[in-house]
């Protein structure tokens, strides 16, 4: 089994600051990762697929990068409605998510 | 847009079988996987499994033993069974769209499953 682990698990920010989320893969997982948004009492919602490729309809703040067994997502200048928790799943081997990031406010 | 829906009973009890549908409308469920991904309150989201249109499955191996999933292409639904509940598969179970390359989306709006007696 391939596990995901995310850090932090909690973030404190401000909106305009600029935040960074690390997802980890116990094994290589090539590019085959994607970031989900969700809020309380929603579905998540794809942010990123393929660890870089941003979703039709997602800001443009939002980026990611890495490949192998290191990436990140990140949020160029932090909005009001970007307070959620973040999740990484991988999908090179079945499938697996992070345990989560909440971004808080500061 | 494709939109998910899943149903089922909402309460289960221990060492029964929890069975939840999924229906798929605004689009054709064949050429897909799809997806089921559960979420106990205030923890993060576990994979269960995904099956194609033409039958075929990956199941998460924690869950293999207990987990059956089918699909009805003519109804445009897919379903899951997870065999000998406990309390400990009490969450919000989610059905989705499984792009395979491209992520997961979109996703059902979740239905509670509790397993109490």
């Amino acid at each position: 089994d391939i596990q995901m682990t995310q850090s932090p698990s909690t973030l404190s920010a401000s909106v305009g600051d600029r935040v960074t989320i690390t997802c980890r893969a116990s094994q290589s997982i090539s590019s085959w990762l994607a970031w989900y948004q969700q809020k309380p009492g929603k579905a998540p919602k794809l942010l990123i697929y393929k660890a870089s490729s941003l979703e039709s309809g997602v800001p443009s703040r939002f980026s990611g990068s890495g490949s192998g067994t290191e990436f990140t997502l990140t949020i160029s200048s932090l909005q009001p409605d970007d307070f959620a928790t973040y999740y990484c799943q991988q999908y090179n081997s079945y499938s697996s998510f992070g345990g989560g990031t909440k971004v808080e406010i500061k | 847009q494709v939109q998910l829906q899943e149903s089922g009973p909402g309460l289960v009890k221990p060492s029964e079988t929890l069975s939840l549908t999924c229906t798929v409308s605004g689009g054709s469920i064949s050429s897909y996987y799809w997806s089921w991904i559960r979420q106990p309150a205030g923890k993060g989201l576990e994979w269960i499994g995904r099956i194609y249109t033409s039958g075929s499955t990956n199941y998460n191996p924690s869950l293999k033993s207990r987990v059956t999933m089918s699909v009805d292409t003519s109804k445009n639904q897919f379903s899951l069974k997870l065999s000998s509940v406990t309390a400990a598969d009490t969450a919000v179970y989610y059905c989705a769209r499984d792009v395979y390359t491209a992520g997961i989306d979109p996703w059902g709006q979740g239905t509670l499953v509790t397993v109490s007696s």
